[in-house]
Parts: structure tokens; sequence; C-alpha cells
């Protein structure tokens, strides 16, 4: 089975302070994906990678980053965290091209 | 734009009662639709691909069906272990850039005893 790990179910941060989120996928996945889940809103994209260090700006990548320097790993940075980031972060990998997503368990961030 | 919309927003069956979930798109060339089920505080878990009109999907007690502008997610005789937010999501065609996902903001669906 595929398994993606998000290093954090939960964290509290204050504003300001930088974020980083963590994701592993575990079966050699080419394409990685952070999407925000927000009430009312659904899940929104905020970057994907399509192989290791490339990425595409997902819909509302403002305030965040992303890094993908191996292949299993891809990283969400918020440089500087708002009360607006405060959110469920969902990490998902996909083989390549057409196909499903496998998401991880997710991390909700709360920034006070 | 890639749109999804579903519908309704959240839905109460008794334990037994048939129906149905929508998810109408709007998409520019369909690679592929997809539904999948998401508890509370946990990630989307993956239930079918449907990659063409007139195409069906069967597991359990789900069914989800295909036309050019909509898929519906049949739940027949459900229990109160199916209750969970179901999503929607369709991938288009195109250039590099197209090879997310968009989704729906879910039915949340309630099955009671």
């Amino acid at each position: 089975d595929v398994k993606v790990t998000q290093s954090s179910r939960y964290l509290v941060k204050r504003t300001g302070e930088k974020v980083f989120l963590e994701c592993v996928q575990d079966m050699d996945h080419e394409n990685m994906f952070w999407y925000r889940q927000d009430p009312g809103l659904g899940l929104r994209l905020i970057y994907f990678s399509y192989d290791v260090k490339m990425k595409e700006k997902g819909d509302i990548p403002e305030g965040y980053s992303v890094s993908r320097e191996k292949k299993e790993r891809f990283s969400l940075i918020l440089e500087s965290a708002s009360t607006n980031q405060t959110s469920m972060y969902l990490c998902a990998s996909r083989l390549a091209g057409v196909g499903e997503l496998f998401f991880g368990e997710g991390s909700r961030l709360t920034v006070l | 734009e890639d749109q999804v919309t579903q519908s309704p927003e959240a839905l109460r069956l008794q334990e037994g009662e048939s129906s149905s979930l929508n998810c109408s798109y709007t998409v520019s060339g369909l690679r592929g639709l997809f539904w999948y089920r998401q508890d509370p505080g946990k990630g989307p878990e993956f239930l079918f691909t449907l990659y063409s009109a007139g195409e069906e999907k069967e597991k359990e007690r789900l069914k989800a069906t295909l036309t050019k502008k909509e898929s519906f997610l049949h739940i027949t005789a459900p229990k109160p272990e199916d209750s969970a937010t179901y999503l929607c999501a369709v991938q288009a065609g195109g250039d590099t850039g197209r090879r997310a996902l968009t989704f729906g903001s879910g039915t949340r669906l309630q099955v009671q005893p």
C-alpha cells in the first residue's frame, strides 16, 4: 500500500513564525501535491511538483513556498505565518500523469 | 477554469435508505473523475476513478456513474459506517499545468441507525 506520511498532525504557531510542513511518500511517485482544506471551500491546490526540483503554482500559492530536493519528500514552507493560514494541510502523491492521488492524514495548523 | 459542484451539501439518511450524491463538472477535456471518502480529521481515501461517459464502478454499497456533465455516487442500503464526507474531483487534459485535481466542496453524509 502507498503510504504518505505528514510529519506533524497538529501544530500551533505564532504570527510571523516560519513553518515547515514535511511530507514523505514511500512508493517512488513522481508527482506530489499540497492542498489546504477549509470548511465550505473544499480542497484548494497550493503547489505541486511533477518531478524532483520541479514545481508549479496552484490556485493559492501566495504566502507559501515549496521544496523538493528528493523524490520522496515534498516540503511546504510558510515564510511568515499569518492567522489566515490556519487550516488543514493535505499532502498527496501520484505515480505520474493521470490517476488517483494518495493522501496523507493531514496537518492541522493553527496560527495565533 | 475547471469547476466541480457537489450536491447536496449535507444528507441525512436512515439506515437502509438508498440515495444518490451528485457531482456536476465543467472541465476542458476530462482525463478522469475521482471519488473520495473523507472521515473527520483524516485525509481523503480513494474510492473510484471514471474515465469516460457511460462508465460505472462498484464497491460494496457504492456505485459511481459518469455522464458528460455529471457523476453520481449511488449508495444502496447504507449503514452508519458509511457516514463520511464524499468528495468528487476532476483532472483536465491539456498541458503540464493541469496535472492536479480540482475538488468539489463535498457532501457530508450521515446515516442514522
